[in-house]
């Protein structure tokens, strides 16, 4: 079974649809992620979260919020979809301290498309 | 601020040969650097690191080089496989809080027979 995984997988939504992603560990992390891919412009941070009771937003936040169920669940919202929120979003997580030395671990992705 | 960027949106290699994959960053203070591949519909997933106090990373048929003084880094693959065709990124912690990865744009890799 993978140790991060992300539902669903892909969607197709309408401008001003309220979507939630969602995002489960078994790997006991504290730390997890929300990355987007948009082509040409790699992977960029929209919210992490340390621990249950510690979020933080990324480079990217704007038009998203984020909620930390459990230690093993991290969601994602679009309050209002919008077009350009089209791309690929990416959970990961991590224990303190690994992320420099390959510690980060990726869900496979959603592929959201906002029409 | 584009702090890791890799200026080969993508490269084609044949079978055997070496491919280069280039990646250049403008913060003095990254600590380590990172590659992940990533591979169509799944994740990225992580393949070699280096600490800034080495200028060489070998792991298989992957190395990683750092010139420190030209903020540049560079992955060789060799033999280069199909296998090894794939999105590849450099990453780097950030200085000021090292659990978050800043990444470059990414340099798509087909190895063809």
């Amino acid at each position: 079974d993978a140790d991060v995984t992300q539902t669903p997988r892909n969607r197709i939504t309408k401008t001003g649809k309220r979507i939630m992603l969602e995002c489960s560990q078994t790997k006991g992390h504290d730390r997890m992620y929300w990355y987007r891919q948009d082509p040409g412009l790699g992977l960029q941070l929209i919210y992490y979260s340390f621990d249950v009771k510690d979020i933080n937003k990324g480079e990217i936040s704007d038009g998203y919020s984020v909620s930390r169920q459990a230690q093993a669940k991290f969601s994602l919202s679009l309050e209002s979809a919008i077009p350009n929120q089209t791309a690929l979003y990416f959970c990961a997580t991590s224990a303190p301290g690994t992320s420099g030395f390959g510690g980060q671990f990726f869900g496979p992705g959603t592929r959201l498309t906002v029409l | 601020d584009q702090q890791v960027k890799q200026n080969s949106p993508s490269l084609s290699v044949q079978e055997g040969r070496i491919s280069i994959l280039n990646c250049d960053y403008t913060n003095s203070m990254f600590d380590y650097f990172l590659w992940y591949k990533k591979y169509p519909a799944e994740g990225p997933t992580f393949l070699i690191s280096i600490s800034s106090i080495k200028d060489k990373n070998e792991d298989g048929r992957f190395t990683v080089f750092l010139n420190k003084s030209a903020k540049h880094l560079s992955l060789h693959i060799v033999p280069s496989q199909p296998g090894d065709s794939a999105v590849y990124f450099c990453a780097a912690p950030s200085a000021y809080n090292t659990d978050k990865l800043i990444f470059g744009t990414g340099t798509r890799l087909q190895v063809f027979p």
